[in-house]
């Protein structure tokens, strides 16, 4: 089985300050990882993905992530964020082999605030 | 380019209605198709994914129908709709079943059961 944790349902952060928002993973398989924004009655979008190579992957709207295997972690982070960053974060993996279906986190409201 | 679409964008139906929500893709063929609910705090609940026309898996058991008449074209039903049928619907699509697939989503259908 697998599954996504997301550790924080909310984070409230100033603007222009840094934030990371947490993903832990658990899979006894090879997973892909992925981190998805939404924006308020909006559908999800793809913010960034980790499929293979470098751990440190880079996505949309200054947005990055690091897998880290040994800590079965793929935590976001952004080093100033804006209000503009306001929404709702999702972390998902699937198996990195044939599979259905993505399993995806609880997620993580990020408030900017002024 | 491939193109996702549901409808109606919001929908407020009385307890007891019938319900059709419709979603479909363009630009692509033979898609997997999904279906998922946001309840207020309670994050993305897979509700139904098709592989194929007519193939419909259902995840939880629940008062909603799901059909796939047609390859790009996936409609959640109910025949009788209850107050906690009221959520955020969102349709997804992935192309095959490979992990390095992304999964896009549509803009989404809030309903409202009064």
């Amino acid at each position: 089985a697998q599954s996504v944790t997301q550790l924080d349902s909310q984070v409230p952060v100033f603007e222009e300050a840094p934030v990371e928002l947490r993903c832990n993973y658990s899979s006894s398989v090879s997973v892909y990882l992925f981190w998805y924004v939404q924006y308020p009655n909006q559908g999800l979008q793809l913010l960034l993905k980790y499929l293979s190579g470098s751990t440190l992957v880079k996505g949309i709207n200054g947005f990055e992530a690091e897998f880290n295997k040994s800590q079965t972690s793929f935590h976001l982070r952004k080093p100033s964020v804006h209000i503009s960053d306001t929404a709702e974060y999702f972390c998902a993996l699937i198996s990195s082999g044939s599979a259905r279906q993505l399993t995806f986190g609880s997620g993580t409201q990020l408030t900017v605030l002024p | 380019s491939q193109t996702i679409h549901q409808w109606p964008a919001t929908l407020v139906q009385p307890v007891g209605s019938p319900l059709s929500l419709e979603c479909t893709v363009e630009g692509t063929s033979n898609p997997n198709l999904y279906w998922y609910r946001q309840a207020a705090g309670r994050g993305l609940q897979l509700l139904f994914y098709s592989v194929g026309i007519g193939q419909i898996s259902s995840e939880v058991p629940q008062n909603l129908s799901a059909s796939r008449p047609q390859d790009r074209q996936f409609i959640l039903s109910s025949k009788k709709l209850l107050l906690s049928d009221s959520g955020f619907y969102l349709c997804a699509w992935r192309s095959g079943t490979s992990g390095r697939s992304i999964q896009y989503f549509g803009a989404g259908t809030r309903l409202s059961v009064l």
